[in-house]
C-alpha cells in the first residue's frame, strides 16, 4: 500500500510553545488528510480533515485556533500545536487518502508523534 | 451516534491457538467496517473490509464476517503466529472510504511461542 510518513516521530517540549508535525504522502497525491489524536488506552479520535487547498473541517469540541492545519500541497499537511500545554500531550496521527482514478483510496495511516508537554 | 465497541486486553495465546476478537458497533446508517493493525512502531495497517451485511473481509488468515443482525464483526484467526502480535482496531464508516473513521479503543494481541 501507499506509505505515509510523519514528522517527527517524537517531540518534548515545554509548556506555551509551538510544535508544528508534518504529515507526508511519499508516493501518492493525498487530496484529503485526517488528523486523529490517541490517549493511552483510548480509541483514535479524529480532529480534523483537510482536503487541499482549503481549510480545514475541525470536529466538534477541537479548537481550531490551537490545532492549526494546513494542507497547502497534495503531499504535505501539518499540524501546528499552539501555546502547547500539558494536556495537549498525547500521540497524533495522520492519514491520507487520494484519487486512484475516478476512485478514492483508503486512508492510509502514519506512524505517528509522540508529543510530551512539559 | 456511532459507535464501535471492542473486547478489552490484552489478549495472550500461545502459537497455533484460535483467535476472536469481537466488536460490535451502533451505527444509524449502513456503515462499511473495518479491521485496521498496527505492528510496533508502525502506522495503522487496514487488515481487511466488509461493506455491506453478509460480506467476509479475509486476509492473511484473518477473518471477520459483516453480520447485521447482531451488528457484529468479530475477527478470527485459526492458528496465530509470533508475528500477529501486534494491535488491532476495529473501525466503521458511515459515508464512504474518503470520510471519517471511528475507531474501537484497539485490543493488543500478544501471541507466545
Amino acid at each position: 500500500g501507499a506509505v505515509v510518513s510523519q514528522h517527527p516521530s517524537r517531540v518534548i517540549c515545554k509548556s506555551g510553545t509551538s510544535v508544528k508535525i508534518e504529515c507526508r504522502s511519499l508516493d501518492f497525491q493525498a487530496t484529503t488528510m485526517f488528523w486523529y489524536r490517541q490517549f493511552p488506552k483510548q480509541s483514535l479520535m479524529l480532529m480534523a480533515t483537510s482536503n487541499e487547498g482549503s481549510k480545514a473541517t475541525y470536529e466538534q469540541g477541537v479548537e481550531k485556533d490551537k490545532f492549526l492545519i494546513n494542507h497547502a500541497s497534495l503531499t504535505l499537511s501539518t499540524l501546528t500545536v499552539t501555546s502547547a500545554h500539558p494536556e495537549d500531550s498525547s500521540f497524533y496521527i495522520c492519514s491520507a487518502s487520494g484519487l486512484a482514478g475516478v476512485e478514492v483510496t483508503e486512508q492510509f495511516f502514519g506512524p505517528g508523534t509522540r508529543l510530551t508537554v512539559l | 451516534g456511532d459507535s464501535v465497541t471492542q473486547m478489552e486486553g490484552p489478549v495472550t495465546l500461545s502459537e497455533e491457538a484460535f483467535l476472536t476478537i469481537n466488536c460490535t458497533y451502533t451505527a444509524t446508517g449502513y456503515p462499511s467496517l473495518f479491521w485496521y493493525v498496527q505492528y510496533p512502531g508502525e502506522g495503522l495497517q487496514l487488515l481487511l473490509k466488509a461493506t455491506k451485511a453478509d460480506d467476509k473481509g479475509s486476509n492473511k488468515g484473518f477473518e471477520a464476517t459483516y453480520r447485521k443482525e447482531t451488528t457484529s464483526f468479530h475477527l478470527e484467526k485459526g492458528s496465530v503466529q509470533v508475528s500477529d502480535s501486534a494491535v488491532y482496531f476495529c473501525a466503521l464508516s458511515d459515508r464512504g472510504r474518503d470520510d471519517k473513521i471511528i475507531f474501537g479503543k484497539g485490543t493488543r494481541l500478544h501471541i507466545l511461542p
